[in-house]
């Protein structure tokens, strides 16, 4: 099996413009998770979906959102950037059928000038 | 609220030589535990994991990992480690009832040839 993707791998935007990551999960995997990864604040949790419904919230603030569409495939969206959405995200995908382990993919790597 | 803490934030050592990186974690409920790695260039991989029974899981690359409930402890182990085991070592754990993954802050693995 494909393990999970994401798009695009880097972003370059400035501060104030919104962005959205994509992230196709592991075919047959109906849950998604985002996290952020920093090295001042390692990797933090910010939302997780499942059968198109967020499940679960990490302490973001409201500028983080997300949606997860029939096909289990997940976007997230970071409206009004600041210089410490600065990170790299990543998406992992859950068989979700009483298996809890998480797949993790490759990241996209967040610049914000 | 849940914590997990990895002691070692940076080891170095030389091939052959045994390794063992301490985790600990503090809830009070049931958990799941989990090994992550991350090689230099590439995404977090699971090494291995801990739902129940034996409490000695297998992983692996011939990494293993003890859980001991009463110290909350879920510490990596590998009797000998090769050049290619450099890499950053990510301890996980999420409640048996939640499937958010709280990392510990990772320990950077560096093994001299």
């Amino acid at each position: 099996k494909a393990g999970v993707t994401q798009t695009p791998r880097y972003l370059i935007k400035t501060r104030g413009q919104q962005v959205t990551l994509s992230c196709s999960p592991i075919s047959g995997h109906r849950s998604v998770s985002w996290y952020q990864q920093t090295p001042g604040q390692g990797l933090q949790f910010l939302f997780e979906y499942f059968s198109e419904t967020q499940r679960n919230k990490g302490n973001f603030p409201g500028r983080f959102s997300g949606r997860q569409f029939s096909n289990s495939r997940s976007e997230m969206n970071v409206s009004t950037l600041e210089l410490g959405d600065s990170a790299l995200y990543l998406c992992a995908s859950r068989e979700a059928s009483g298996s809890d382990t998480q797949y993790f993919g490759p990241g996209t790597r967040l610049t914000v000038l | 609220a849940q914590s997990v803490s990895q002691h070692n934030h940076h080891v170095i050592l030389s091939e052959a030589a045994s390794l063992e990186l301490g985790c600990n974690y503090s809830y009070g409920g049931t958990v799941n535990l989990f090994w992550y790695v991350q090689y230099p260039g590439q995404h977090l991989q699971l090494l291995l994991k801990y739902f129940s029974g034996d409490p000695l899981v297998k992983g692996i690359k011939g990494f293993e990992a003890e859980f001991i409930k009463s110290k909350f402890s879920f510490n990596l182990r590998k009797p000998s480690v090769q050049w290619s085991d450099t890499a950053e070592y990510f301890c996980a754990v999420n409640a048996a009832s939640s499937y958010k993954l709280i990392f510990g802050s990772g320990t950077r693995l560096l093994v001299r040839p």
